[in-house]
């Protein structure tokens, strides 16, 4: 299994701002994943972060919006930018799940509030 | 297209009686299924997956779940509740040689009573 963290674990910003989640990994990966959990939702993959390439975002995403870097295989962040209300989730990091009979793993979450 | 419906927003259950969160799922091909619970203030920790084999999956803190192919579901179960189950859980599917990325359920929160 793989051991995922997450900076900040939560964080109260004003609108209009932008934060910045960092996420770490204990082993080498290929592909990262970025969820929203929206309160009382699912989870949406917002996109799917590659080392060496540029993200793919999923239909209702977009990088000026979430931008997302991914500077080599144990790391990733995504930035949650021009801040709104509507932005107030948890955003979750995962790993793993591409394979056969692999299983998907997710980071403790960041909990966002904006005011 | 693939679909997963939790049927019930919340379970209550006394703690010690047997507890089952329900799924149902909808793929076309043969699903991959998950439970994931939530703690409150946690992320999503893996319970137990389905691929092929045995109908009766066996996973982490003593749950397990059923796969019924007729019934297109994979209802999670425990025996004897514990408070400390109270939870989010999350059902999720994707299919066998399809797209890598699951659809997950909307989530069942789980009350265990003392």
């Amino acid at each position: 299994s793989a051991v995922i963290s997450q900076k900040p674990s939560r964080d109260i910003c004003q609108r209009g701002t932008s934060l910045t989640i960092q996420c770490q990994v204990d082993s080498q990966v290929t592909m990262m994943f970025w969820y929203r959990q929206q309160p009382g939702q699912s989870l949406t993959l917002i996109a799917t972060a590659n080392q060496g390439s540029e993200a793919t975002y999923e239909s209702g995403f977009v990088i000026d919006k979430f931008p997302i870097s991914r500077p080599n295989l144990t790391f990733s962040t995504l930035t949650v930018s021009n801040m709104s209300p509507e932005d107030s989730s948890i955003y979750l990091c995962s790993v793993g799940g591409t394979g056969f009979q692999e299983t998907q793993y997710f980071g403790p979450g960041t909990r966002l509030l904006v005011l | 297209a693939q679909s997963v419906a939790q049927p019930e927003d919340q379970v209550n259950v006394a703690e010690g009686n047997p507890l089952t969160v329900k799924c149902t799922y909808s793929v076309s091909g043969n699903p991959y299924l998950f439970w994931y619970v939530q703690y409150p203030n946690r992320g999503l920790q893996f319970l137990l997956k389905y691929i092929t084999g045995d109908n009766l999956v066996k996973g982490s803190y003593g749950f397990e779940a059923e796969f019924n192919k007729s019934q297109t579901s994979f209802h999670l179960k425990k025996p004897s509740a514990l408070v400390s189950d109270s939870a989010l859980y999350f059902c999720a599917v994707r299919v066998i040689g399809g797209s890598y990325i699951p659809t997950f359920g909307r989530g069942t929160s789980l009350i265990v009573h003392p």
